[in-house]
């Protein structure tokens, strides 16, 4: 089946510094990307999608200059979290559409604290 | 954004019995679909209803869908200490991909 490899798993990083968060797809094509922020105990909150060879739609709110979105190939997909502070820690996960009745494929997941 | 509303928010119940969770939603659906979520990871398909469906199983588990009460119910049947993990309904509005979350059950199994 289709899989989402997202690397790093976890991230401490100091406030201030840059961290990128990479999503491949390792067996098919994605043309587009999700990008999700998941609070402890709580649901999903789409950050933004990214599509191969354009510009990341972003949700409202989301500080685009912020969370940098790239999406270069149809394999790689990369978050970056740019300039960053303690209140951007959180789980962000990348999903990408899956075909038929199969539903989404969800990387693992990066942990990331901001120190 | 959140569509929908899970419950309970919350369900621990014995190794071996069943375990059933609903989904509400508030607007016309194209497919409604289910996952699940072990703590720290990140989600796993387990069912896809398209709209025009009513019931489907996959293994241990049924779902069902009302569109008239935009509903869905997730049944797990015989449940295992490894189906603790938290269960997400998500709604795909017009087939676009952009799925829409309700806010998940948390589903405790013990043994």
């Amino acid at each position: 089946g289709a899989v989402v490899s997202q690397h790093p798993s976890w991230v401490i990083c100091k406030s201030g510094t840059s961290v990128k968060i990479e999503c491949r797809s390792l067996d098919f094509q994605a043309t587009t990307m999700f990008w999700y922020r998941q609070f402890p105990k709580q649901s999903l909150m789409l950050m933004a999608t990214s599509n191969e060879g354009s510009k990341a739609t972003y949700e409202q709110g989301v500080e685009k200059d912020k969370f940098l979105i790239n999406h270069a190939s149809l394999t790689l997909s990369t978050l970056t979290v740019t300039s960053a502070h303690p209140e951007d820690s959180s789980f962000y996960i990348c999903s990408a559409p899956g075909q038929g009745d199969y539903g989404y494929t969800f990387g693992s997941g990066t942990r990331l604290t901001v120190v | 954004s959140q569509q929908g509303e899970e419950d309970p928010q919350a369900l621990s119940i014995q190794e071996g019995e069943n375990a059933t969770m609903n989904c509400s939603y508030k607007t016309s659906i194209n497919n409604l679909q289910w996952y699940r979520q072990n703590s720290g990871r990140g989600l796993v398909h387990l069912i896809l209803i398209r709209s025009n469906e009513r019931e489907k199983h996959s293994g241990r588990l049924r779902v069902t869908l009302d569109t008239s009460k935009k509903s869905s119910s997730l049944l797990i049947t015989a449940s295992r200490a490894a189906d603790t993990a938290s269960y997400f309904c998500a709604t795909d509005k017009d087939g676009n991909y952009q799925l829409i979350w309700g806010a998940g059950t948390k589903l405790i199994i013990k043994p």
